[in-house]
């Protein structure tokens, strides 16, 4: 089936700082990929939808210039949380699409704390 | 805006019975409406896809039914094992595959031994 990677699986990183999350497609060409965010026991709430080689499609509330998401090529995406701190701390998975099939596929996902 | 509800938020049963977890959604123009298993702080696993035009699916003890007309799916496990223990949930997929999947606040399923 097809799978797909997240890279951390965790990170921990200092207030201030940026840490960049990548979702790769490792069997199929993701036409889209979307990012989800989870706060402890509560659903996932999604954040953005990217299209490889174009901009980003941001959720209402979300904050483009804070999570910053390239979509280069077609296994590739990545979520860059800038100048993060303690409330960006939480649970970030994404899911790829390859535009034929029937369903999404997610990542493992990426728990991010920041201290 | 879809929205997807589950209920309960949270159910405890014993080793070996049968149970049922619901799931309802608002706009009934779904692609597809699957269910999903996520132990703590891990990802998700994908138990059961329904695509529109279907009313069930089955897998081992897991049946899962789908109902646009009431805006409704339900998870049946049958037979319950402390392994099953988990947080379920249910989401729903727009018009394509590319679309937007939205996800039911989630029913934290606790099978007692």
């Amino acid at each position: 089936g097809a799978v797909v990677s997240q890279h951390p699986s965790r990170v921990i990183c200092k207030s201030g700082t940026s840490v960049k999350i990548e979702c790769r497609s490792l069997d199929f060409q993701a036409t889209t990929m979307f990012w989800y965010r989870q706060f402890p026991k509560q659903s996932l709430m999604l954040m953005a939808t990217s299209n490889e080689g174009s901009k980003a499609t941001y959720e209402q509330g979300v904050e483009k210039d804070k999570f910053l998401i390239n979509h280069a090529s077609l296994t590739l995406s990545t979520l860059t949380v800038t100048s993060a701190h303690p409330e960006d701390s939480s649970f970030y998975i994404c899911s790829a699409t390859d535009g034929g099939a029937n369903e999404q596929y997610f990542g493992p996902g990426t728990r991010l704390t920041v201290t | 805006k879809q929205e997807v509800t589950q209920i309960p938020a949270a159910l405890s049963v014993p080793e070996g019975e049968n149970l049922v977890l619901n799931c309802s959604f608002t706009d009934s123009a779904i692609y597809n409406l699957q269910w999903f298993r996520q132990d703590p702080g891990k990802g998700l696993t994908s138990l059961l896809l329904i695509q529109s035009s279907q009313r069930e699916q089955t897998s081992g003890r897991l049946n899962a039914s789908l109902d646009k007309s009431s805006g409704r799916s339900t998870l049946y496990i049958a037979a319950s094992q402390p392994g099953d223990s988990a947080t379920y949930l249910c989401a729903s997929m727009g018009y394509s595959s590319a679309s937007k999947i939205i996800f039911g606040s989630g029913t934290r399923l606790s099978i007692r031994p």
